[in-house]
């Protein structure tokens, strides 16, 4: 079955940086898209980068443009996501989704992980 | 402020059907196919429809989503106290080029 476990919680210092894993296990990860979404405390989601199943190219949400990374190892099906910079409001639960994409059904994130806490503060 | 405005809360009893609402724009719902997520409490959240009004394999008929013009909704009949949740829209925006959510709205059964 399809399985998606990211690493875990993260406490960082404001400026610095992080990067979490997704490990995907149980279809052949070559094949997806995955995407990563955060959600702050009691707010809504918020999407912020996908990569390509080839790990060539990525796409990031115009707001973390500057401070976001993402990266795949296909030895290990894992993806990755670096963010720099932070701020007190990127604490935040980060979501790994996998991106099932075809021309007749459009995309669509059919598969999460656990999510990642992780807490910016002083 | 999100791109994809949902109204934060609704409700309903139980039996009753219920219809979130999902309104965007021509770049986003307008141009592109619609999906809805539930997420319960302390949960990741759940693909509930895709494709505008498709169900994955497992989610009830219950649920059914439908879309118009820069509009999409999503009706559950036959409320059970476990729906009670948050559910979220989303779709990509040809302008922003990046997906867009909806702020969610938090449903209550009574």
């Amino acid at each position: 079955q399809v399985q998606l476990v990211q690493s875990g919680a993260e406490v960082r210092k404001p400026g610095a940086s992080v990067k979490l894993s997704c490990k995907a296990s149980g279809y052949i990860f070559n094949n997806y898209y995955m995407h990563w979404v955060r959600q702050a405390p009691g707010q809504g989601l918020e999407w912020m980068a996908v990569i390509n199943p080839s790990g060539r190219s990525s796409t990031y949400a115009q707001k973390f443009q500057l401070r976001v990374t993402t990266t795949r190892d296909t030895s290990t099906s894992t993806v990755f996501m670096e963010l720099s910079s932070l701020r007190s409001d990127d604490t935040a639960i980060y979501y790994c989704a996998r991106g099932y994409t075809s021309g007749f059904y459009g995309t669509f994130f059919d598969y999460w992980g656990q999510g990642t806490l992780v807490t910016v503060s002083s | 402020q999100s791109v994809l405005t949902q109204p934060p809360s609704a409700s309903g009893t139980p039996g009753q059907r219920v219809t979130l609402s999902c309104s965007g724009s021509n770049s986003n719902i307008g141009s592109n196919t619609v999906n809805w997520f539930q997420q319960l409490p302390g949960t990741a959240p759940k693909l509930l429809i895709y494709s505008d009004y498709r169900r994955p394999s497992g989610v009830p008929d219950r649920f059914s989503g439908s879309k118009s013009g820069t509009s999409a909704s999503l009706a559950i009949s036959g409320l059970l106290s476990e729906d009670e949740s948050d559910y979220y829209c989303a779709t990509w925006d040809d302008s922003l080029n990046g997906w867009v959510f909806g702020g969610g709205t938090k449903l209550t059964v009574l």
